[in-house]
């Protein structure tokens, strides 16, 4: 069964890049209809979508974070990657990476997340 | 920032009958794009708890149900557990701007 783990930097000081990877088991990141992303959860706080994208290059960025992030894949490694440049106290935050999940005969922006992995805090601090 | 809007609590005895409604606009829900509904237990990460609306993954009880009407949705909980005491998301697609999957604000329900 496919998993994902989330691995990175716990804490990143203001004004620098947060990096994570997230790792896939069970599966390839190439696998078809897999389209990942990423998620987060201030804490306390609700949830706000970061980004998607598919193995092939599409992405997709949520317009309040476009300036600010990238996701990028590593096929041959089964990981792909958060960069977030210019933190700053308001992006601590738990980041989780997801899975979409493929609807029969829905349009990818009717999807929902139906996979998560445990999640990982990072902490914008000096 | 969240453009679906929750109620921050709801309450209920065990096997009683709960509620959670999740309202919206006409660019989210009011636009016909489906409504999923995730479950957070308290330290854990998310978990699909209604897919499309009204669709239940594997392993979800059927106590869970989901519906849509208009700008709103509504996810309801019978018989209530007392491992139902969670946060509650409803998730949409909002096509304004450059359109991006969009969240509730949460709801916490409590079994007394």
């Amino acid at each position: 069964q496919l998993q994902l783990q989330e691995s990175g930097p716990r804490l990143v000081k203001p004004s620098e890049t947060l990096s994570l990877t997230c790792t896939i088991s069970g599966g390839f990141i190439n696998a078809a209809s897999h389209y990942c992303g990423w998620i987060r959860q201030p804490p306390g706080k609700g949830l706000e979508w970061i980004g998607t994208f598919y193995y092939t290059g599409n992405t997709y960025y949520s317009p309040s974070l476009e300036s600010r992030v990238t996701i990028s894949v590593a096929t041959s490694k089964n990981e792909f990657s958060l960069k977030m440049t210019s933190v700053t106290a308001a992006d601590t935050a738990v980041y989780y990476c997801v899975r979409l999940a493929k609807r029969p005969g829905k349009a990818l922006r009717e999807w929902d997340f139906d996979l998560w992995g445990r999640g990982t805090l990072v902490t914008v601090s000096s | 920032q969240s453009v679906l809007t929750q109620p921050p609590s709801v309450s209920g005895a065990p096997g009683q009958r709960v509620t959670i409604s999740c309202t919206g606009s006409r660019s989210n829900i009011g636009a016909g794009y489906d409504v999923h509904w995730y479950q957070q237990l308290a330290g854990s990460a998310p978990k699909l708890l209604i897919y499309g609306t009204n669709n239940r993954p594997s392993g979800v009880p059927d106590r869970f149900s989901g519906s849509k009407s208009g700008t709103s949705a509504s996810l309801g909980i019978t018989g209530l557990q007392p491992e139902d005491e969670a946060d509650y998301y409803c998730q949409s697609f909002d096509s304004s701007l450059s359109g991006s999957y969009v969240f509730g604000t949460g709801t916490t329900v409590t079994v007394l």
